[in-house]
């Protein structure tokens, strides 16, 4: 069975830090691309960063600079490590899968979700 | 960036009726790469539909996807109790991905 387990999310003040984790177990994780991609009441699903299989990362615009995702084929975890939060950071962040080792693709399973709320 | 607007915002029905749901891409979507996701509150997004027409596994027939180009649709044949949920369409085929803002299915 295919689970995706994230860890990490925290309420942090404007201009601080946080490290998601995303633990894998189920399908051969170094085969995958893997993606973040959070919520929001207000500007609904939004896609973050994602990495290839083999560990070429690439981000939204709104994050670039400020997030760096990474992975530990060795450990089947996932990371997000965001610095220089700002409130409209806030929100649920999920970790996908994708379809395929590189490229964009739809996302066949999702976390339960890390909650993450910037504010003063 | 490609923008999908979905419509309408809103969709109330009874169970067993008929249910079409819509996703309209601001520019025509490479290879029809559109994915809808089911969404019930306090869960997260479950895939449906992908490569516009393919069901996932494990989803029921009466869940189906059409489309191309720049228009496309989910269609719920006969509404079940379980389906009243918030849908949301997405489109992989250029970068970045983008999703629409969700189509809410209420019990009317």
């Amino acid at each position: 069975e295919v689970q995706l387990m994230e860890s990490g999310g925290d309420f942090v003040q404007p201009g601080g830090s946080l490290r998601l984790s995303c633990a894998v177990t189920g399908f051969n994780f170094r085969n995958y691309g893997m993606s973040w991609v959070r919520q929001t009441p207000g500007k609904g699903l939004e896609w973050v960063s994602g990495v290839s299989g083999g560990g070429d990362a690439y981000y939204a615009d709104s994050v670039k600079g400020r997030f760096t995702m990474s992975r530990d084929n060795s450990k089947n975890t996932l990371y997000l490590q965001m610095n220089s939060l700002r409130g409209d950071d806030t929100a649920v962040y999920y970790c996908v899968k994708e379809t395929k080792f590189l490229g964009a693709s739809h996302y066949d399973y999702w976390g339960q979700g890390a909650l993450v709320s910037v504010s003063s | 960036e490609i923008v999908l607007t979905q419509s309408p915002g809103t969709l109330s029905l009874s169970p067993g009726e008929r249910a079409t749901l819509s996703c309209r891409a601001t520019q025509s979507v490479s290879k029809n790469s559109v994915a809808w996701y089911q969404q019930k509150p306090g869960q997260a997004p479950r895939l449906l539909i992908y490569a516009a027409s393919t069901r996932a596994t494990g989803i029921p027939d009466r869940f189906s996807g059409s489309g191309s180009g720049t228009d496309f649709t989910l269609t719920v044949s006969r509404l079940d109790s379980e389906d009243f949920a918030v849908y949301f369409c997405q489109q992989y085929g250029a970068s970045p991905v983008t999703f629409g803002q969700g189509t809410r299915l209420e019990i009317k």
